[in-house]
């Protein structure tokens, strides 16, 4: 069993609507979150960061962490076709001397 | 936005050639990795450096080796590529506090 799970998708949704991306894991260890988009063809770029379990919102991007069932998610509202990607969870056991662990990724389809 | 810069980013080379890979940062960042990524698949950690003459193998067996000579400077090296390297490699760096890795756009690489 992989420590972090993501449904690979595909994702379509048209455009307006919430998209809502989750990862569930395993290690209880994992402390820090992040969320990456990947365009196709492209590196993996940073969207979010959170540390501790709750709600983080940056624009049409909110992050949740839910530690004690060992889930996070991102939402995107208002979404809109240039969204169109794969979103990569990923998280790390405290900060010095670890590795990230990636998820597998979920391609998301925005229609117009 | 990462200052992190791959070259080539596209490559096409017969078998049995020697290449390098290059990977340059300009955040001073202590921690480089290099990933393969397969089209539409997941991430996988191949290399990883947390400072100058520090390398590791990760997770993935991998015949290229790494060299950090200089905090900014992270090449992969094939001795001999095989069309089994065909792939996309992807560069990123991290602060040692938070671990929060900055991609570079990617190598894709191809060998006929």
């Amino acid at each position: 069993q992989k420590e972090v799970e993501q449904d690979p998708g595909p994702l379509s949704v048209p455009e307006g609507a919430i998209v809502s991306l989750n990862c569930t894991y395993s290690n209880s260890a994992f402390q820090y979150f992040m969320w990456y988009r990947q365009y196709s063809r492209k590196g993996p770029e940073l969207l979010m960061y959170t540390y501790s379990s709750g709600n983080k919102e940056d624009g049409r991007f909110t992050a949740q962490v839910d530690k004690s069932s060992k889930y996070i998610s991102l939402f995107i509202r208002d979404s809109q076709p240039s969204d169109s990607a794969t979103y990569l969870c990923a998280m790390i056991v405290g900060a010095a001397g670890n590795k990230l662990t990636f998820g597998g990724g979920t391609r998301v389809l925005v229609k117009p | 936005e990462a200052d992190i810069y791959q070259t080539p980013r596209y490559l096409v080379i017969g078998t049995g050639k020697k290449i390098t890979l290059e990977c340059s940062q300009t955040m001073g960042h202590d921690k480089m990795y290099w990933y393969q990524q397969d089209p539409g698949m997941e991430l996988h950690l191949i290399h990883y450096s947390y400072g100058v003459n520090s390398t590791e193998k990760g997770d993935l067996s991998s015949e290229s080796t790494v060299s950090r000579i200089r905090t900014e400077h992270f090449p992969l090296t094939l001795e001999s590529a095989r069309p089994s390297h065909t792939s996309q490699y992807l560069c990123a760096s991290s602060e040692f506090q938070t671990d929060t890795q900055y991609f570079g756009p990617g190598t894709r690489l191809t060998v006929l």
